[in-house]
């Protein structure tokens, strides 16, 4: 059975830093591209982050760009997304996501196939 | 950018009844690339159709997709109580991704 189980969540002020981890089971995780994807709380679903199979490449949502940083650890089958300089927009639901395509470039794909059940960051002063 | 637009906001339908959920995408996209998910209360999405009309993994045979060009459509035949959720069309195939705003399924 496929599990994604996230953590690192919690309450930040505007500013600060917050790193979530996101531990993968079920699957060989190092054939998969992984993806971050967040939702404002009664709101839509935005698509994060990306990486691929082996962390070769690298993608982002322009409003996260040059703040955040996704990385993975294939030996510990654990995906991160370090969050920097948070905004209050920021705010949201984040899951951890793993994309449907074997073979694993993010940006070949980005259908998703499994989801944790997320880790809500609230941005507030 | 491609947006993606799905009506009706809002569903409210009784058990039994047909549901037909739409999704226009304001540009002509391939169908390969279209996922549809449910969201339930207080859970994350999860997969139902991708490649427009294909069935992710365990899911019933009443949810179809259907579509081409920039329209598309989830039928969800003989609505169940636990068919109660928000829809989500997503077109993929790279980043961004992006997603529609949803429509709201409610069971009477």
């Amino acid at each position: 059975e496929v599990q994604l189980v996230e953590s690192g969540g919690g309450l930040v002020q505007p500013g600060r830093s917050l790193r979530l981890s996101c531990e993968a089971s079920g699957f060989r995780f190092d054939d998969y591209a992984m993806h971050w994807v967040r939702q404002v709380p009664g709101k839509g679903l935005e698509w994060v982050s990306g990486i691929s199979w082996n962390s070769g490449t690298k993608g982002y949502a322009d409003s996260v760009m040059g703040r955040f940083t996704i990385s993975r650890d294939n030996a510990k089958n654990s995906l991160y997304l370090e969050m920097n300089d948070l905004r209050v927009e920021d705010t949201a639901v984040y899951y951890c996501t793993k994309d449907m395509a074997f073979g694993g470039y993010y940006d070949s794909s980005l259908c998703l196939d499994y989801w944790g059940r997320g880790t809500l960051v609230t941005v507030t002063s | 950018e491609i947006v993606l637009t799905q009506s009706p906001g809002t569903l409210s339908l009784s058990p039994g009844e047909r549901a037909t959920l739409s999704c226009r995408a304001s540009q002509i996209v391939s169908s390969s690339y279209l996922a549809w998910y449910q969201q339930k209360p207080g859970q994350a999405p999860r997969l139902l159709i991708h490649g427009a009309s294909t069935r992710a993994t365990g899911i019933p045979e009443r949810f179809s997709g259907s579509g081409s060009g920039r329209d598309f459509s989830l039928t969800i035949g003989g609505l169940e109580p636990e068919d109660s959720a928000v829809y989500y069309c997503q077109l993929y195939g790279g980043p961004p991704g992006t997603f529609g705003p949803g429509t709201k399924v409610e069971i009477k």
